[in-house]
């Protein structure tokens, strides 16, 4: 069965900080993996896509790594900003359009 | 800009009254989908379509049905709605590449 674990569920950091977030996963078969942000109230974004053979990718202030071999994916958030503050959500792929939603890392930004 | 649009972006509605939310994208994608999304679920598919005049069920279609007329939009009715209906609703869309691009949803309320 198709599964995807995130965690932690929530998280509170000072702006400034940075914070990495984990996406566990058991897809069959696996064909690529995105993690997307949903602010509050809005549809879920895009930052990025992480292919099996890929390891890590960077996305201004936003880093995912993958390790394909162990289904774990991490995106990782550097100097955090308010306007961070969303859901994310880790999202692999099975096939071309399987998306397998996780249910989301809350992260809030305090000033 | 090609974008994706969801009306209503609110609704409340009573139990046993048939309901349909619009969904309009003009990126031109041949394929579309419906989820929604709940507290301590990810996005759960509902249905989706790969072109004009194809549907096909999602994990959580019963209830729902769509149609597609035309490359721009797919509908989805509540038949009946249920009071275990009420949730948010996301539509979107995708390039061939796989990336999905999701409108700015739509919540409903069942009374």
């Amino acid at each position: 069965k198709n599964q995807v674990e995130q965690s932690p569920q929530s998280l509170i950091i000072l702006e400034g900080k940075n914070c990495t977030l984990q996406c566990n996963y058991t897809v069959s078969p696996f064909s690529n993996l995105r993690w997307y942000k949903q602010d509050t109230g809005r549809g879920p974004v895009s930052l990025t896509i992480m292919t099996f053979s890929e390891n890590t990718k960077s996305n201004g202030r936003y880093t995912a790594t993958l390790d394909a071999d162990t289904k774990q994916s991490s995106l990782h958030i550097t100097a955090s900003q308010l306007s961070d503050s969303a859901s994310y959500i880790c999202v692999p792929i099975s096939g071309t359009y399987k998306y397998i939603f996780g249910t989301g890392t809350r992260l809030k930004v305090l000033a | 800009d090609a974008e994706i649009t969801q009306s209503p972006r609110h609704k409340i509605t009573e139990t046993g009254r048939q309901v349909t939310l619009a969904c309009h994208q003009t990126w031109n994608h041949n394929n579309m989908f419906w989820y929604r999304q709940d507290l301590g679920h990810g996005l759960r598919l509902i249905h989706y379509s790969y072109g004009v005049q194809d549907t096909n069920k999602g994990e959580v279609s019963d209830g729902y049905s769509v149609s597609r007329s035309n490359t721009e939009d797919l509908p989805l009715t509540l038949e009946s709605a249920a009071s275990s209906q009420t949730s948010v609703y996301f539509c979107a869309s995708s390039e061939p590449t796989g990336e999905l691009f999701f409108g700015e949803g739509s919540r409903l309320t069942v009374l």
